[in-house]
């Protein structure tokens, strides 16, 4: 069955630095997405990315962060001067059809900032 | 604007019985899904079942189904036969149609407890 694969599952950081978190979506999958969950909490949109491009961000999404598709498989997600208050479970998420089912999630790659 | 609410923040039942996660909605857009994860204690996301709004029949996945109310604004997720390891926390989450971006926003979550 195809998934969504994440690295690292675990990263620990010191607070202003920079962290790439990377992604592998479904091959065939045109929707890409990062959501974050800080620990006990929901899980929240964070940027959602089609055609090359970003097609909604929430107000989590500050020029901290940014996406990037830099050939046909990564999808990563840049946090350029980490804060204390990123550290959270991030999970990319990918689909093929927006209209219909299932929204597949990697595992998550849970980052630590110290 | 889209909202969902989970009121139980945790819920016991006993092994083999069944159990029912309250999930309700809030949205004004036409059309929309309804989806259900599962989070266990290892963090990944688990998709369950969905339900799309303008589906006729309550989805059923194995031994889970969606108790779908649109009139309600409900979709409570039923697990029948519960198993130890259906213990876990339970997302459920709205998405909107039509547009580019087709966000899921989820709720506070369930902590389920199956106890022997």
């Amino acid at each position: 069955e195809p998934e969504v694969t994440q690295t690292p599952s675990h990263q620990v950081t010191q607070m202003g630095q920079e962290v790439i978190l990377r992604c592998v979506p479904i091959s065939n999958h045109l929707y890409f997405y990062w959501y974050r969950q800080i620990l006990g909490q929901k899980v929240e949109f964070l940027v959602s990315f089609y055609n090359n491009e970003i097609s909604e961000k929430s107000e989590i999404f500050d020029d901290q962060f940014s996406v990037e598709r830099p050939d046909g498989s990564n999808f990563t997600l840049k946090i350029r001067s980490t804060k204390l208050e990123d550290s959270a479970m991030y999970f990319c998420a990918s689909r093929g059809d927006p209209n219909t089912g299932e929204l597949f999630f990697g595992e998550g790659s849970r980052l630590t900032v110290l | 604007a889209q909202k969902i609410t989970q009121t139980q923040p945790g819920m016991f039942v006993q092994e083999k019985e069944a159990v029912t996660l309250d999930c309700t909605y809030d949205t004004s857009d036409p059309s929309y899904g309804l989806f259900w994860y599962k989070q266990p204690s290892s963090g990944e996301m688990i998709f369950l079942i969905y339900q799309g709004s303008y589906d006729q029949q309550n989805a059923t996945e194995g031994r889970y189904s969606l108790n779908f109310q649109k009139a309600r604004k409900s979709a409570n997720l039923v697990i029948s036969a519960s198993q130890l390891g259906d213990s876990a926390m339970y997302f459920c989450a709205m998405g909107a149609y039509g547009g580019a971006t087709n966000k899921l926003i989820f709720g506070t979550g369930t902590l389920l407890a199956v106890q022997p």
